[in-house]
């Protein structure tokens, strides 16, 4: 069974500032991983995902994120966050073999 | 490319009535999905299509929940009859293939309130 957990539910900060969402998950096979945001009203769209590769994975809206599998996670970064980025953010794992699970999602709020 | 279209955008009804959504996917993609949103939680995968067939439905409550895609295209979710607790955001999702590797494109959203 696979399972993922996004350590923080609400993270507040000010515009321009650095963020850093995490997630941290849970397999016992090999993940695939990714980052979904969903702006209020609206479904959830891809931000990146993790296959395979370079650990490091760049993303749409300037977002990147770090695959870590020794720790088990894949935090999502932005060195600059805009009042737009003001979004709920998820993390999914997904295996070859199952179906994505999905965190319970991390609420972004930018202030001015 | 047209997105997953969804609809109704919002209904609401009262227990024990029945309700239905509707889902027309990104023309091509084979796989479509339903998920559930509860408010504060991520989406939970209710039932896997693959064309026409299902892939999966370990998750769907089947004693009121059931779903078909008879001819491969758009999908229908129906309750029935509906519980408070199925309050949620039912969410239709589609993909070019059949893993999930392929990442999803999701509609808006069906929000139900059930009071």
């Amino acid at each position: 069974a696979q399972s993922v957990t996004q350590l923080d539910s609400q993270v507040p900060v000010f515009e321009e500032a650095p963020v850093e969402l995490r997630c941290n998950y849970s397999s016992s096979v090999s993940v695939y991983l990714f980052w979904y945001v969903q702006y209020p009203n609206q479904g959830l769209q891809l931000l990146l995902k993790y296959l395979s590769g370079s650990t490091l994975v760049k993303g749409i809206n300037g977002f990147e994120a770090e695959f870590n599998k020794s720790q088990t996670s894949f935090h999502l970064r932005k060195p600059s966050v805009h009042i737009s980025d003001t979004a709920e953010y998820f993390c999914a794992v997904n295996t070859n073999a199952g179906k994505s699970t999905f965190g319970d999602g991390t609420t972004l709020t930018v202030k001015p | 490319e047209a997105g997953v279209a969804q609809s109704p955008r919002y209904k609401i009804i009262e227990k024990r009535q029945s309700v239905a959504f509707w889902c027309n996917p990104i023309s091509g993609h084979a796989t479509l999905y339903w998920y559930q949103q509860i408010l504060g939680q991520g989406p939970k995968l209710l039932i896997q299509f693959q064309n026409n067939g299902v892939v999966d439905d370990s998750q769907l409550p089947k004693d009121r929940f059931s779903a078909e895609r008879l001819k491969g295209v758009d999908s229908t979710l129906k309750i029935q009859p509906a519980k408070l607790e199925d309050s949620a955001v039912y969410l239709c999702a589609s993909s070019l293939g059949d893993r999930e590797i392929d990442g999803y494109t999701f509609g808006s959203g069906t929000r139900l309130t059930v009071v």
